[in-house]
C-alpha cells in the first residue's frame, strides 16, 4: 500500500521568511495530494491540494509543487506570519480508489 | 469552518467498555471517512462509507465497526476498548468518495 514520508518533523522560521515542507510517496498510482493545517485542538483544515495533471498550484502565499517522476511534492509558504504556526500534514491517494494516507506531520513555528 | 459536526467532543471510558461516536456530514455530501489520530501522529484511515455501504477499510480489527444512515450521517463503534484506542477520532465528509475531504472537529477518547 501507499506510504507517505514527511520532512522535517519540526521547522522554525523567522516571521517573513519562507517555509518548505517536503513529502515523498511510494505508490506511483497516487494522483491526489492535499495539504492540511491543524492548529492545536482543532480539526485538520484543507489549505491546498494538487492533482497529478498539474505540476504546481498557488493560492496567495501558499504553493504546492509536484514531481511525479521522483514521487515527491512540497508545500511552500512565503512571507510567513505567526498565525501560520501549526502542524501541517501532507497526504496522498488515488482518487476514487484508495483512502487518504497521511504523513506524520510537520510542526511549524513562526517566530515574531 | 466546514459543516461537518461530531459528538461527543470528549469521552472517557475504561478498558473493555464499548463506545459510539457520531458524525454528521456536510450538506450534499454522501461519503464519510473515519480516521484515528494518535498524539503526535497523522490521521490513520479506519473505514469509509459511501451511500450507506462500507467502501474500504484500513488496518483496524473487527471491533471497530460503523454504519451510515440514509441522511448520510455516520457512527463509529468500538467494542472491547483497549488503552491504545485513546486518540482523536476524526470523520471527514465528501460529495463522492473521490472528492476532497473535509474534517469534523473530532472526538477525543481517553481509555483508562
Amino acid at each position: 500500500g501507499e506510504n507517505v514520508e514527511q520532512h522535517p518533523s519540526t521547522l522554525s522560521v523567522q516571521e517573513g521568511d519562507s517555509a518548505v515542507i517536503k513529502c515523498t510517496y511510494s505508490d506511483s498510482a497516487s494522483n491526489y495530494f492535499p495539504w492540511y493545517k491543524q492548529e492545536l485542538g482543532k480539526r485538520p483544515q484543507l489549505i491546498i491540494d494538487i492533482r497529478s495533471n498539474v505540476g504546481e498550484k498557488k493560492d496567495q502565499r501558499i504553493a504546492v509543487t509536484l514531481n511525479k517522476t521522483a514521487k515527491h511534492f512540497s508545500l511552500h509558504i512565503t512571507e510567513t506570519q505567526p498565525e501560520d504556526s501549526a502542524v501541517y500534514f501532507c497526504a496522498a491517494s488515488t482518487e476514487g480508489n484508495t483512502p487518504l494516507v497521511f504523513g506524520k506531520g510537520t510542526r511549524l513555528s513562526v517566530i515574531a | 469552518e466546514t459543516g461537518v459536526t461530531q459528538s461527543p467532543t470528549h469521552l472517557i471510558k475504561t478498558r473493555g467498555q464499548q463506545v459510539t461516536l457520531r458524525c454528521s456530514s456536510q450538506s450534499g455530501h454522501n461519503t464519510v471517512s473515519w480516521y484515528q489520530q494518535a498524539l503526535g501522529q497523522g490521521p490513520q484511515f479506519i473505514f469509509q462509507y459511501y451511500r450507506e455501504e462500507e467502501n474500504g477499510r484500513g488496518n483496524f480489527p473487527p471491533r471497530f465497526s460503523g454504519l451510515q444512515f440514509p441522511n448520510y450521517s455516520s457512527e463509529l463503534n468500538v467494542n472491547a476498548l483497549e488503552l491504545d484506542d485513546s486518540a482523536l477520532y476524526l470523520c471527514a465528509s465528501s460529495s463522492n468518495f473521490q472528492e476532497t475531504q473535509y474534517f469534523g472537529p473530532g472526538t477525543r477518547l481517553l481509555v483508562l
